[in-house]
């Protein structure tokens, strides 16, 4: 099956600061790689996602990268503030059923006043 | 987008004893998924829900353990069986959106077994 590895587990930042999180897959034949933020108490919120065949997608102040090659993608966060604080998990999943993901452990960030 | 109601949204149950979750999606969706995601770990897929079909388990997760319902498109439940502490975890309820796009989650039911 799959395996998402996520890294880092937790990421501290000033506020205005950028922030990178990085993870990689193994199975070649994914091709939808969604990043989600989930808050204390609640569900995982999709905040940007990228397919197969595409390299990279912006949305304001969020971007993912995408290396098919070398079979990694990561999240970027520009300009943080307090309100990016929380836990971001990066996922992958295959086919046509892109609701069956697999997820990395997950990324605490913090972003300091 | 798909809003997600799950019920309930946290328990405390004695081990031994079996709890169901309800997820109502309010659209019809013919995915519907769920997770299991132990305290402060990742989200781990249980097993994939179709109308009108067995669901399909991941490896490591039998039926007997997390009999899974799926009566219509709107609605599906999941049973935690003969609980024990190692059940205690968060269960969330996944869905795509009609155009396969996206995948949304419910609040989650925090379960505690004591």
């Amino acid at each position: 099956g799959e395996n998402v590895e996520q890294h880092p587990s937790t990421l501290s930042v000033q506020e205005g600061d950028s922030a990178v999180i990085k993870c990689t897959y193994s199975d070649s034949a994914s091709n939808y790689f969604p990043w989600y933020k989930q808050e204390l108490g609640k569900g995982p919120q999709l905040i940007i996602d990228i397919r197969s065949n595409v390299g990279e997608k912006k949305d304001q102040r969020i971007a993912v990268t995408l290396n098919k090659t070398a079979k990694h993608f990561s999240l970027h966060i520009t300009e943080t503030q307090p309100e990016d604080s929380a836990v971001y998990f990066c996922a992958a999943s295959r086919g046509s059923t892109l609701g069956r993901l697999y997820f990395g452990r997950g990324t605490q960030l913090t972003v300091w006043p | 987008s798909a809003v997600i109601s799950q019920k309930p949204s946290r328990d405390i149950c004695q081990r031994g004893t079996s709890l169901t979750i309800q997820c109502q999606v309010d659209s019809q969706v013919t995915m519907m998924f769920w997770y299991r995601q132990q305290p402060g770990q990742s989200l781990t897929l249980i097993a994939t829900a179709n109308q009108g079909s067995e669901a399909t388990y991941e490896s490591g997760f039998v039926i007997d353990k997390f009999p899974i319902s799926r009566p219509n498109l709107t609605f599906s439940t999941l049973t935690v069986s003969n609980m024990s502490p190692e059940d205690s975890s968060i269960y969330l309820c996944s869905v795509e959106d009609g155009r396969g796009t996206e995948a949304f989650f419910g609040q989650g039911t925090r379960l505690t077994v004591v």
